[in-house]
């Protein structure tokens, strides 16, 4: 079956570090990848996303590139700020991504970004 | 826009009784609803997707009748824990695709269960 890994937290980081959760994935076909965040006390909301291999997805400074040779989509930033802090969830869908397929999700890493 | 509202953020309750979860759509129509669970330290996992008019499906080793799920309209999907134990305390998240597909879910802000 299908399972992600990522990074067990937590992360804390100093405003405008580097940022880096790292994210692994099995599945017996071909993934779409996401990164999700969820903020204190929000639902969970899509952060970026790849549909196939060597996309990168890319939103509000975080980047992730799909890396089948290594199956992974690591999260990066390269300078965090104190709005940045929040649990971060790496998850993947097969059938396409469609909105009516599951999501398989990573245990999500929790950032704490210090002023 | 595409707010699901979750309710209640927290409840607590005792083993025995029953706790009911609400999620509704507030500015479009929700057919589907899915429902996860997340405990301590682990992943959402899918406990069952449900549609409007119709049974839920539920996922392998997900009891059916100690999770009640109901989607009676467009706008409202419902999840009951029934005779709640301890190890049912957890973190409830429901999720609805967005309207035209694609790549957008939108989730509640979960519920945090504790049965004691």
């Amino acid at each position: 079956g299908n399972s992600v890994t990522q990074m067990e937290g937590p992360v804390t980081l100093s405003e405008e570090a580097f940022l880096t959760i790292n994210c692994t994935y099995t599945a017996t076909g071909y993934p779409s990848l996401f990164w999700y965040v969820q903020y204190p006390g929000e639902g969970l909301q899509l952060l970026l996303k790849a549909t196939k291999a060597d996309d990168k997805g890319s939103n509000k400074g975080f980047e992730a590139t799909y890396r089948k040779e290594t199956t992974s989509f690591h999260l990066e930033k390269g300078s965090v700020q104190v709005s940045d802090s929040a649990v971060y969830f790496c998850a993947l869908s097969e059938g396409g991504g469609g909105s009516n397929y599951k999501l398989t999700f990573g245990k999500g890493t929790l950032l704490t970004v210090n002023p | 826009g595409a707010v699901v509202s979750q309710h209640p953020s927290r409840v607590i309750c005792k083993s025995g009784t029953s706790v009911k979860i609400e999620c509704r759509s507030l500015d479009f129509q929700a057919t589907t609803m899915f429902w996860y669970r997340q405990f301590p330290k682990q992943s959402l996992m899918l406990m069952a997707t449900s549609n409007e008019g119709s049974k839920a499906t539920y996922e392998q080793g997900v009891e059916k009748d100690k999770f009640l799920i109901n989607h009676a309209s467009l706008t409202l999907s419902t999840l009951t824990v029934t005779s709640a134990h301890p190890e049912d305390s957890s973190f409830y998240i429901c999720s609805a695709p967005r309207q035209g597909g694609g790549y957008g879910y939108t989730f509640g802000s979960g519920t945090r269960l504790t049965v004691v």
